[in-house]
């Protein structure tokens, strides 16, 4: 069965500087991995998506991540941090093998942007 | 509208009341997913429905919860006799099998009180 462990449960990093939120999966057929970011007291909205496809991923706001296989990891980075960026971050995986797309979700990360 | 949506957005209910909250997926998804979110914790998968297939109920956490989908529409999640533990956020999601991308619902807020 899939998995996803993200690394560090509170983040902080000030204006400008990097993003580096950490994720980990385990998966017994080539996943799917996604990126969520759900912003204070609003639904969860996609940042980006792994499907096979170009292993280094853009997505909205800036962010990117790359799907790593050999250290089965997904990290998601931005270059220089804003205030607006302060919000919760989750790492998904969903296996894709023509019977289920069951999606699972990591605990999440808090990511603060101190001024 | 062209997302999920989800009614009730908010619920407060009685202790051991029952409660039944709404799906309604993005036409044309075969998938949909229920997970629950409590305060300051991740999301945890309750049960997923595919197009004709047996729903996967391995993440509901007792009997008193259930779902059901008709066809590839709407959703319904029952819970029976509520306890305040139940207290959370319900969100739905719905995806086409083949590209898998999950959109998610604004979600309803479940209040036992």
């Amino acid at each position: 069965a899939q998995s996803v462990t993200q690394l560090g449960s509170h983040v902080s990093v000030s204006e400008g500087a990097l993003v580096l939120l950490r994720c980990n999966y385990s998966s017994s057929v080539p996943p799917y991995l996604f990126w969520y970011v759900q912003y204070p007291n609003q639904g969860l909205q996609l940042l980006l998506k792994y499907t096979s496809a170009a292993t280094l991923v853009k997505g909205i706001n800036g962010f990117e991540a790359e799907f790593k296989k050999s250290e089965t990891s997904f990290h998601l980075t931005k270059p220089s941090a804003h205030m607006s960026d302060a919000a919760e971050y989750f790492c998904a995986v969903s296996e894709i093998d023509g019977a289920t797309n069951k999606l699972i979700f990591g605990t999440g990360t808090l990511l603060a942007v101190q001024p | 509208g062209a997302g999920v949506s989800q009614s009730p957005s908010n619920k407060v209910t009685e202790k051991g009341k029952d409660v039944e909250l709404r799906c309604d997926p993005i036409s044309g998804h075969t998938a949909l997913y229920w997970y629950r979110q409590r305060l300051g914790q991740g999301l945890e998968f309750l049960i997923y429905f595919q197009g004709n297939s047996a729903p996967d109920k391995s993440g509901l956490p007792s009997d008193r919860f259930s779902a059901e989908r008709t066809g590839e529409s709407v959703s319904t999640l029952t819970i029976q006799r509520t306890q305040q533990e139940d207290s959370a956020v319900y969100l739905c999601a719905s995806s086409f099998l083949g590209t898998g991308i999950p959109f998610f619902g604004p979600g309803t807020r479940l209040t036992v009180t």
